[in-house]
């Protein structure tokens, strides 16, 4: 089956600096990769997503990379606000339609 | 219009006994899922419908626990013999489609076994 790493598990950013998290996949023929922002308490909310037949994706201050080659994704967030902090999954959906979540990354932005 | 709804939002049981847990999906998604989301941990996958039936239980961690979903709409996530170790929150989702399409989560069902 798949198996989603992600890393790292909590990180802690100045007001207006960029914060990344890495994810790598295992099974080479998942093919859609979403990312979920969850506050404490709420559900998951999808805030981008990217399909492999795509190399990036940006929406305003999100972005998303993809490297299928060496199976990584990774979230990309500028000019961070407090209102970012949060926890963040990564997925990977595999041909099966089953989803894999990484184990979060804590973000913390300071002002 | 309305989003994915669960019920109860939170269950404390003693274990042994047996629980269902209601997802109702966003109408017209075809695909439904159930999770399970342990503190500090990522959601973990237990099964998936494409309409009435279970495309994939392969997540189901033992046979105490079932889910139906009749109708192609509403599903319910059945344990039996409830265990301390069931304890999480569980949550359901739904799609308008299978492969590739974006998930919508409800709020979770919040279960504890004393």
């Amino acid at each position: 089956g798949e198996n989603v790493e992600q890393h790292p598990s909590t990180l802690s950013v100045q007001e207006g600096d960029s914060a990344v998290i890495k994810c790598t996949y295992s099974d080479s023929a998942s093919n859609y990769f979403p990312w979920y922002k969850q506050e404490l308490g709420k559900r998951p909310q999808l805030i981008i997503d990217i399909r492999s037949n795509v190399g990036e994706k940006k929406d305003q201050r999100i972005a998303v990379t993809l490297n299928k080659t060496a199976k990584h994704f990774s979230l990309h967030i500028t000019e961070t606000q407090p209102e970012d902090s949060a926890v963040y999954f990564c997925a990977a959906q595999n041909t099966g339609n089953q989803f894999y979540f990484g184990t979060g990354t804590s973000l913390t932005v300071i002002p | 219009g309305a989003g994915v709804s669960q019920t109860p939002s939170n269950k404390v049981t003693e274990k042994g006994k047996y629980v269902e847990l209601r997802c109702d999906p966003i109408s017209g998604h075809t695909a439904l899922y159930w999770y399970r989301q342990s503190l500090g941990q990522g959601p973990e996958f237990l099964i998936y419908f494409q309409g009435t039936g279970a495309a994939d239980d392969s997540g189901l961690p033992n046979d105490r626990f079932f889910a139906v979903r009749p109708e192609g709409s509403v599903s319910t996530l059945k344990i039996q013999r409830t265990e301390r170790g069931d304890s999480a929150v569980y949550l359901c989702a739904s799609s308008p489609k299978g492969l590739g399409g974006e998930q919508f989560f409800g709020p979770g069902t919040r279960l504890t076994v004393l």
